[in-house]
């Protein structure tokens, strides 16, 4: 067990809808990394947050958009659905959130767009 | 930009057996690199790291090491378990980014069988 926890654990929703991921970090890590894993693209790095702020941002598409909140954690917003938004979507967290600080993943959240 | 390429999968082996992961890198700067494991059902876990050539990373029987001349950094594990089914991801930090995104190869499926 990694002490991050992510929520729902799966989730079937239609195209066109919205859907809310959520993740808290393990105790005393501010930084929450996303990283999105589907069949065609694997494993990639979307958005990053440290104490609250964005920090660095990968290939996020517009229709998605995170935050981190003063608990620290993080919340990733999925909107007007597509089927290929379909994948798994993981947290990760890391005390730091430099390159030094090794990051801590979540079981992720399987997300199915049908 | 930096990339990560790792041999295709699945891979198949008998319990015992010797275990070797291609990894080769495309980085402009000079990376930290990662072995990840991925476990059926659950998030990743770090395997080892490495964060400068000629480092070697070791964990639970598997070692890898940094190779700056080849640009490699291939698992390997003497004899393999059952419980080493998974499947494996090498990634890389670019250590000029102060943020530590990963950025991930395609994962190569080990299947060991008894």
């Amino acid at each position: 067990d990694s002490g991050v926890t992510q929520t729902p654990k799966h989730l079937i929703t239609a195209t066109g809808q919205r859907v809310t991921l959520r993740c808290s970090p393990r105790s005393g890590d501010l930084s929450v990394y996303w990283y999105q894993q589907s069949l065609d693209q694997g494993l990639q790095f979307l958005i990053q947050y440290y104490n609250g702020e964005e920090r660095a941002k990968g290939n996020i598409l517009e229709r998605f958009s995170a935050q981190q909140f003063p608990d620290l954690h993080s919340e990733l917003n999925l909107s007007s659905l597509e089927l290929g938004d379909s994948a798994l979507y993981f947290c990760a967290s890391s005390l730091s959130g430099t390159v030094h600080s090794e990051q801590y993943f979540g079981p992720g959240t399987r997300l199915t767009v049908t | 930009g930096n990339s990560v390429t790792q041999m295709e999968g699945p891979v198949t082996l008998s319990e015992e057996a010797f275990l070797t992961i291609n990894c080769t890198y495309t980085a402009t700067g000079y990376p930290s690199l990662f072995w990840y494991v991925q476990y059926p059902g659950e998030g990743l876990q770090l395997l080892l790291k490495a964060t400068k050539a000629d480092d070697k990373g070791s964990n639970k029987g598997f070692e890898a090491t940094y190779r700056k001349e080849t640009t490699s950094f291939h698992l390997e594990k003497g004899s393999v378990q059952v419980s080493d089914s998974a499947v494996y991801f090498c990634a890389l930090s670019d250590q000029r980014d102060s943020w530590g995104k990963l950025q991930f190869g395609a994962g190569t499926q080990v299947v060991v069988t008894p």
